[in-house]
């Protein structure tokens, strides 16, 4: 079935560092690709998304380009900030459930000051 | 606007027992989905409504897992004779039509310990 695998974490910075975070999927289709983001003590919410192949979506620095040549769609932020310490799942619509989502496992961010 | 609340924010219980989980979606929102989050197993879908029917129960661990949704809106998530495995984040979500780009609003959970 239709899945995203992503780097697992945690992942520690210091701050105005660099982030990646790799994600890719597999999937029948070119389904919407999604980033969801956990803060510490709240609900998931909605980071970006991208609904088909090159867009590119882009949210509070963070920006994500759906590759479908590589099946990537991978999480980038020129430079973090300790706020933006927190959980990220990429995730994909399942057409079989209603696009209920596939998430992949998290990644942990910790930025440092 | 309101977002999606969930109810309890926390439940614990004795193995054996009942427990229902309680989701108020946000209003006009068609579609109602439940998740599960623990540590070993990530994010897991359970079952999702398109208004009041929910077309595919497959993601039900097992057939102690129920859930309803009345009059479009409120859904009950309903555990019978409650395991140690069933402990987790139990999470709901709503999306304005279930859409393959809709967004998905979530709630912050209830937490169910199984002791």
């Amino acid at each position: 079935g239709d899945s995203v695998t992503q780097m697992e974490g945690p992942v520690t910075l210091s701050e105005e560092a660099f982030l990646t975070i790799n994600c890719t999927y597999t999937a029948t289709g070119y389904p919407s690709l999604f980033w969801y983001v956990q803060y510490p003590g709240e609900g998931l919410q909605l980071l970006l998304k991208a609904t088909k192949a090159d867009d590119k979506g882009s949210n509070k620095g963070f920006e994500a380009t759906y590759r479908k040549e590589t099946t990537s769609f991978h999480l980038e932020k020129g430079s973090v900030q300790v706020s933006d310490s927190a959980v990220y799942f990429c995730a994909l619509p399942n057409s079989n459930s209603g696009y209920a989502l596939n998430f992949g496992k998290g990644t942990s961010l910790l930025v440092t000051p | 606007g309101a977002g999606v609340s969930q109810s309890p924010s926390n439940k614990v219980t004795e193995k054996g027992k009942d427990v229902e989980l309680r989701c108020d979606p946000i209003s006009g929102h068609t579609a109602l989905y439940w998740y599960r989050q623990s540590l070993g197993q990530g994010l897991e879908f359970l079952i999702y409504f398109q208004g009041n029917s929910a077309p595919d129960k497959s993601g039900l661990p097992s057939d102690r897992f129920s859930a309803e949704r009345t009059g479009g809106s409120v859904s009950t998530l309903t555990i019978q004779r409650t395991q140690q495995e069933d402990s987790a984040v139990y999470l709901c979500a709503s999306s304005l039509a279930g859409g393959r780009s809709d967004e998905q609003f979530f709630g912050p959970g209830t937490r169910l310990t199984v002791l």
